[in-house]
């Protein structure tokens, strides 16, 4: 238990279904992230929000839409994704973000299927 | 820009030998480098974070070693255990940016 919750753990979704990954984080952090793993890829970073405010937008497409109302959640809604789309979505939260001291803790992730 | 490098992608091992995971990076201006682990669909673990004014840092049999200068890290795993199948995965802690992740190690542990 990182004290970091995804839900769902597992998505199914066709390519014109609107869909919501949640995280929640008990940790007292300021800072969480989106990141996308696909097979065979790096980590990629989609979204950080900082205080709430969202300080980087990786370039990723605007069918992903993300939504920090506090500092213990974080939204990620979806809609008229592609197949290619499906991969594990990985939150995460740390105390501040590209400081000395930042160590990231990771949710289990959402392994999202788009069919 | 940064980029991360891990080598081998992938590594067959028998239980009881000790191995060496490899992590290179391209600019050695770093905070700090952290040794994440990944089971299958599953998140990362953190297991060790080796400030830039560190040479290493150990946990139980892991060890991890820094060289900055030349950008190189490697994670040393003694006497390696099923258990210890999984994947491994190095990232860089950069000044205003978020962690930057190689690709990972996948190592599988044979009994």
């Amino acid at each position: 238990e990182t004290g970091v919750t995804q839900t769902p753990r597992h998505l199914v979704m066709g390519m014109t279904n609107k869909k919501s990954l949640k995280c929640e984080q008990h940790l007292g952090h300021n800072a969480m992230y989106w990141y996308k793993q696909s097979a065979k890829k790096p980590l990629e970073l989609m979204f950080v929000y900082n205080f709430k405010e969202q300080t980087e937008n990786n370039s990723v497409p605007s069918r992903f839409s993300p939504e920090c109302p506090n500092s213990s959640h974080l939204f990620l809604h979806l809609h008229t994704l592609q197949p290619e789309d499906s991969a594990l979505y990985l939150c995460a939260s740390s105390q501040g973000v590209g400081t000395d001291s930042e160590k990231l803790f990771f949710g289990s992730g959402t392994q999202l299927s788009v069919l | 820009k940064q980029e991360v490098t891990q080598i081998p992608a992938a590594l067959s091992v028998p239980e009881g030998e000790n191995l060496v995971l490899n992590c290179s990076f391209t600019d050695s201006a770093i905070y700090n480098l952290q040794w994440f682990r990944q089971d299958p669909g599953k998140g990362l673990t953190s297991l060790l974070l080796i400030q830039s004014s560190q040479r290493e840092q150990t946990s139980g049999r892991l060890n991890a070693s820094l060289d900055k200068s030349s950008g190189r890290s490697t994670l040393y795993i003694a006497a390696s255990q099923p258990g210890d199948s999984a994947t491994y995965l190095c990232a860089v802690n950069q000044a205003g940016t978020a962690l930057i992740f190689g690709k990972g190690t996948t190592l599988s542990v044979s009994s």
